[in-house]
């Protein structure tokens, strides 16, 4: 069964420091997201992104975050200056059709910034 | 303001029993809502969606729609020790942002 996939599965890093996320989604999916997940708290939405462009945001996602499509398959969350409040699981998740399906998502990146 | 709101749990029934999962919801022209599992560590995993007013069955699964008292629930029948989960109501506002609730910890005991 197709699956998204994330890498890494655990990402350490230095305040400050710059991090990238990866996310391979399903193949054939169209518009993907990306969520996090601070320990004990709700999944909160950050980005979608269709056609090569973000369609919706959250206040969450300010100037330090971006994403990229770079390729035909890898979709990428990157945080410029990571701070310790950024730590938390990030989750790629990827979606045929918002009218008929629903969000399948990637198991999740740890980010633990010192 | 959008939100969706679970009691937090943790909530507890002998294994073999109903158990009963409650959300509300802000926004009266929502028209999509989700179910998910959630164990720890793990990301979430679909259990079930649902569109309409009603009920909609999905082996020991129900998912409820009430639309016009904004509230969707999942009933677990035969709970199972493998139910013992975080479970999470999701549900889309507008365009196709999930907005999730805190979720409602589940342990079902052998």
């Amino acid at each position: 069964e197709p699956e998204v996939t994330q890498t890494p599965s655990h990402q350490v890093t230095q305040m400050g420091q710059e991090v990238i996320l990866r996310c391979v989604p399903i193949s054939n999916h169209l518009y993907f997201y990306w969520y996090r997940q601070i320990l004990g708290q709700k999944v909160e939405f950050l980005v979608s992104f269709y056609n090569n462009e973000i369609s919706e945001k959250s206040e969450i996602f300010d100037d330090q975050f971006s994403v990229e499509r770079p390729d035909g398959s890898n979709f990428t969350l990157k945080i410029r200056s990571t701070k310790l409040e950024d730590s938390a699981m990030y989750f790629c998740a990827s979606l045929l059709d918002p009218l008929a399906d629903t969000q399948y998502f990637g198991p999740g990146t740890r980010l633990t910034v010192l | 303001q959008k939100e969706v709101e679970q009691n937090s749990g943790p909530l507890s029934v002998p294994e073999g029993a109903i158990a009963s999962l409650n959300c509300t919801y802000s926004d009266r022209v929502s028209q999509s809502f989700f179910w998910y599992r959630q164990y720890s560590g793990k990301s979430p995993e679909l259990i079930m969606s649902i569109y309409s007013n009603g009920d909609k069955e999905d082996g020991r699964f129900t998912a409820q729609l009430n639309k016009a008292s904004q509230y969707v629930s999942l009933l677990i029948r035969d709970s199972q020790p493998s139910d013992s989960a975080t479970y999470l109501c999701a549900v889309i506002f507008t365009g196709n942002q999930f907005y999730f609730g805190t979720g409602t910890s589940l342990t079902v005991i052998p």
